[in-house]
């Protein structure tokens, strides 16, 4: 069946680090790849999505390639900011009968000062 | 604006009781999930439903059911609380255009 690996954190970065955060899948048929970020206490909220393979994602300076020949989606942002402090989850959508979203284990992100 | 909202915010209730988490969206989704989310588990789903009157087991649905009476609602129930499902639990709804999910703010649930 469809899964998704994310690489396991906490990931601990510097202020204006360049932030990379690696995300597989396994699937099959076409889906759709989201990245969604959790702030503490909070809801998960959507930050970027592709709907087919070689589409990039972006959104507040996070970008995300949908690569089919490599099964991937990785998160990179230039230079992080200690308000990116966060759990990102990597995410893809079910079979072509499903809605439902298939979520990776989460990764958390901590950038100091 | 369109949102989607969870109450309460959070609940402390005893083993053996019956709880009810609600659960209201107002974009006019077809879509509704339940998941918890557990250190070490990231987020498993509970329950979810593709419209009114249609409901279906997550992969964690033991102890847990839902209902669909209009499109806005989702309640959560436990129908007899135990430890093990304290944890924190979000709703979430999606369009089946596109897949994405909007989350709600969750509810933590201790069970003592």
């Amino acid at each position: 069946g469809n899964s998704v690996t994310q690489m396991e954190g906490p990931v601990t970065l510097s202020e204006e680090a360049f932030l990379t955060i690696n995300c597989t899948y396994t699937a099959t048929g076409y889906p759709s790849l989201f990245w969604y970020v959790q702030y503490p206490g909070e809801g998960l909220q959507l930050l970027l999505k592709a709907t087919k393979a070689d589409d990039k994602g972006s959104n507040k300076g996070f970008e995300a390639t949908y690569r089919k020949e490599t099964t991937s989606f990785h998160l990179e942002k230039g230079s992080v900011q200690v308000s990116d402090s966060a759990v990102y989850f990597c995410a893809l959508s079910g079979t072509e009968s499903s809605y439902k979203l298939i979520f990776g284990s989460g990764t958390r992100l901590l950038v100091r000062p | 604006d369109a949102e989607i909202t969870q109450s309460p915010r959070h609940k402390i209730t005893e083993t053996g009781r019956q709880v009810t988490l609600a659960c209201h969206q107002t974009w006019n989704h077809n879509n509704m999930f339940w998941y918890r989310q557990d250190l070490g588990h990231g987020l498993r789903l509970i329950h979810y439903s593709y419209g009114v009157q249609d409901t279906n087991k997550g992969e964690v649905s033991d102890g847990y059911s839902v209902s669909r009476s209009n499109t806005e609602d989702l309640p959560l129930t436990l129908e007899s609380a135990a430890s093990s499902q304290t944890s924190v639990y979000f709703c979430a709804s999606s369009d089946p255009r596109g897949y994405e999910q909007y989350f709600g703010p969750g509810t933590r649930l201790t069970v003592t």
